[in-house]
């Protein structure tokens, strides 16, 4: 079936740190990939996306490229911020006769302290 | 710009109590969604609706009903409420036929004692 698998977390950093969120996803036909956060007290937004191999999304500093030969979809930002504190959650579009039906991960608590 | 709105934002009720979550959007989008957040479990897909006068389970239905009342609203009904059933609930819409952007509503918690 369709599966999207990222890190566990908390992730807890500094400010002005690395960040890499590790997602996976079942390789089942041609997928969109997507990163959606959550900050506290408020619904998903999207994040960032990519509907094809080799594609990179990209917003707020934060980049994600989308790998099919490893089937990993990983979320990074050079230098975090306390702002950035949120949930974040990688999701599988598969598309087609899906009607929009995203598979979510379990989500990943970012923690940024100053 | 108001997008998604649910409500009630928060809610507690006693087992076997009843309440009807509403939603409504004002984007146009055909596609409404319901999804309920646990922790360590992500989003779970309860029912969704393609369009007006349509709507299928998702991955975990069983205790709630749905109704797309109009092409705005998608309302979600707890028929006889359980523990089982304290979660945060997430209203979403999309407007494309062939994407996977969502748009979320602020969420409603949901506590059965």
């Amino acid at each position: 079936g369709n599966s999207v698998t990222q890190m566990e977390g908390p992730v807890t950093l500094s400010e002005e740190a690395f960040l890499t969120i590790n997602c996976t996803y079942t390789a089942t036909g041609y997928p969109s990939l997507f990163w959606y956060v959550q900050y506290p007290g408020e619904g998903l937004q999207l994040l960032l996306k990519a509907t094809k191999a080799d594609d990179k999304g990209s917003n707020k500093g934060f980049e994600a490229t989308y790998r099919k030969e490893t089937t990993s979809f990983h979320l990074e930002k050079g230098s975090v911020q306390v702002s950035d504190s949120a949930v974040y959650f990688c999701a599988r579009y598969a598309g087609g006769t899906s009607y929009g039906k995203l598979t979510f991960g379990q989500g990943t608590i970012l923690t940024v302290h100053p | 710009n108001a997008g998604v709105t649910q409500t009630p934002k928060f809610q507690v009720l006693k087992t076997g109590q009843s309440m009807t979550l509403q939603c409504a959007q004002d984007m146009n989008h055909n596609s409404m969604y319901w999804y309920r957040q646990d922790p360590g479990m992500g989003l779970r897909l309860i029912y969704y609706s393609a369009s007006e006068g349509t709507t299928d389970k998702g991955e975990v239905p069983n205790g709630y009903n749905v109704s797309r009342l109009n092409k705005r609203e998608f309302s979600l009904r707890l028929e006889s409420a359980a523990p089982s059933q304290t979660s945060v609930y997430f209203c979403a819409s999309k407007g494309g036929v062939n994407t996977g952007e969502l748009f979320f509503g602020e969420g409603s918690r949901l506590t059965v004692l």
